[in-house]
């Protein structure tokens, strides 16, 4: 079994939906993280949590709202969806601590989302 | 502010060749780590190699290693014996130490493995 599953997979929405993306780990791992993927501009970071009740903004967190509602559990929702909202999102976790190796993050599978 | 930069869009190279993906960074932070990950068509992100700022070795994972020049701010990816396998986008990452470990990528790198 994967340790880190997105769900959806796919998803196609209309502009003005609600839409929740949802994260579970079986890591372990304290900290999650989401991210979303654009053609030709690489990984940029939406929003990122140490644990339960810490929650940070990233990158680009407009438009965007999450919820952590346990350890492995790291929700992302669109309140009100826009077509330039269509990417493909990446959940993400990584241990506590510093920078080594052993901070590596691992990803999902990701979650291709086409807003209309 | 942390920045990464990959200049070649995208890679050709013959199977069993030996490539270089160019990876440059820019940061003030005095520890950081470096990332490289791969993403294959089917579209996941997948590790395969970090290279801590202090670290006095270079890394090597298998057939991937990373030549890193601190001075020159560069961490490159090379991978030896390319297999049609490896064709994917790359793409180089980094992180500042301490407690905040978000990533900052950079733009990736297409390689195409030809026969």
């Amino acid at each position: 079994d994967a340790d880190v599953t997105q769900t959806p997979r796919n998803r196609i929405t209309k502009t003005g939906k609600r839409i929740m993306l949802e994260c579970s780990q079986t890591k372990g791992h304290d900290r999650m993280y989401w991210y979303r993927q654009d053609p030709g501009l690489g990984l940029r970071l939406i929003y990122y949590s140490f644990d339960v009740k810490d929650i940070n903004k990233g990158e680009i967190s407009d438009g965007y709202s999450v919820s952590r509602q346990a350890q492995a559990k790291f929700s992302l929702s669109l309140e009100s969806a826009i077509p330039n909202q269509t990417a493909l999102y990446f959940c993400a976790t990584s241990r506590q601590g510093g920078v080594h190796r052993t901070d590596t993050q691992y990803f999902g599978p990701g979650t291709r989302l086409t807003v209309l | 502010a942390q920045k990464i930069t990959q200049t070649q869009p995208g890679m050709f190279v013959q199977e069993k060749e030996a490539v270089t993906l160019d990876c440059t960074y820019d940061t003030s932070d005095p520890s950081y780590g470096l990332f490289w990950y791969k993403q294959p068509s089917s579209g996941e992100m997948i590790f395969l190699i970090y290279q801590g700022s202090y670290d006095q070795q270079n890394a090597t994972e298998g057939r991937y290693s990373l030549n890193f020049q601190k001075a020159r701010k560069s961490a490159n990816l090379v991978i030896s014996a390319s297999q049609l396998g490896d064709s994917a986008m790359y793409f180089c990452a980094m992180s500042p130490t301490g407690t905040a470990s978000k990533l900052t990528f950079g733009t990736g790198t297409r390689l195409q493995v030809t026969l």
